[in-house]
């Protein structure tokens, strides 16, 4: 059974403009979130996806946007770049997002911001 | 709200010798406890898990035994390899179901095994 995948794997922006960002969850998977990890911050959540409805969001401004698609398929948005915004972002998947569930991981997308 | 807290590294270890990586944590309900490991340039690999107290999760050599008492997972390998050699990530899922599950991670501890 194939991973998550992420694309696209590194991305080069400059401050103002914006990104997205794809993930493709492990084939049955409804649950998709997504984490932020940086070296200063370490590893924080973003936003979860089930059934294409957000169900539950982290501490992050507006400009960090996400959704879902009736595949299951998730994507994530981040407008107005920031230089903070530098970051390797990481999607998980799991069957139903329940908490005692395993979260399978992509290899990420690492975005820097000049 | 839910934290992790886990030993800072970087921890350096010579091959074959013993390895403990402290995690306590802080939660309101019943969490799920989860160990990540992560390996240069790589996403995030499950190691173990334990989704309620006295379990022991084991996976490779490693294991971590959920301490509700203590709110402790810490995680311990008796003899470690060159390979190894990685991050550990210690993580609590809350997970209300209307809410889905969110994983709290703790800073990571970075371990070095030296030949």
């Amino acid at each position: 059974k194939a991973g998550v995948t992420q694309t696209p794997r590194y991305l080069i922006k400059t401050r103002g403009q914006q990104v997205t960002l794809s993930c493709s969850p492990i084939s049955g998977h409804r649950s998709v979130s997504w984490y932020q990890q940086t070296p200063g911050q370490g590893l924080q959540f973003l936003f979860e996806y089930f059934s294409e409805t957000q169900r539950n969001k982290g501490n992050f401004p507006g400009r960090f946007s996400g959704r879902q698609f009736s595949n299951s398929r998730s994507e994530m948005n981040v407008s107005t770049l920031e230089l903070g915004d530098s970051a390797l972002y990481l999607c998980a998947s799991s069957r139903e997002g329940q908490k005692e569930e395993t979260q399978y991981f992509g290899p990420g997308t690492r975005l820097l911001v000049l | 709200g839910d934290s992790v807290t886990q030993m800072e590294g970087p921890v350096t270890l010579s091959e074959e010798a013993f390895l403990t990586i402290n995690c306590t944590y802080t939660a309101t309900g019943y969490p799920s406890l989860f160990w990540y490991v992560q390996y240069p340039g790589e996403g995030l690999q499950l190691l173990l898990k334990a989704t309620k107290a006295d379990d022991k999760g084991s996976n490779k050599g490693f294991e971590a035994t959920y301490r509700k008492e203590t709110t402790s997972f810490h995680l311990e390998k008796g003899s470690v390899q060159v390979s190894d050699s990685a991050v550990y990530f210690c993580a609590l899922s809350e997970g209300i179901k209307a809410a889905g599950n969110k994983l709290t991670f703790g800073g990571g501890t970075r371990v070095l095994v030296k030949p």
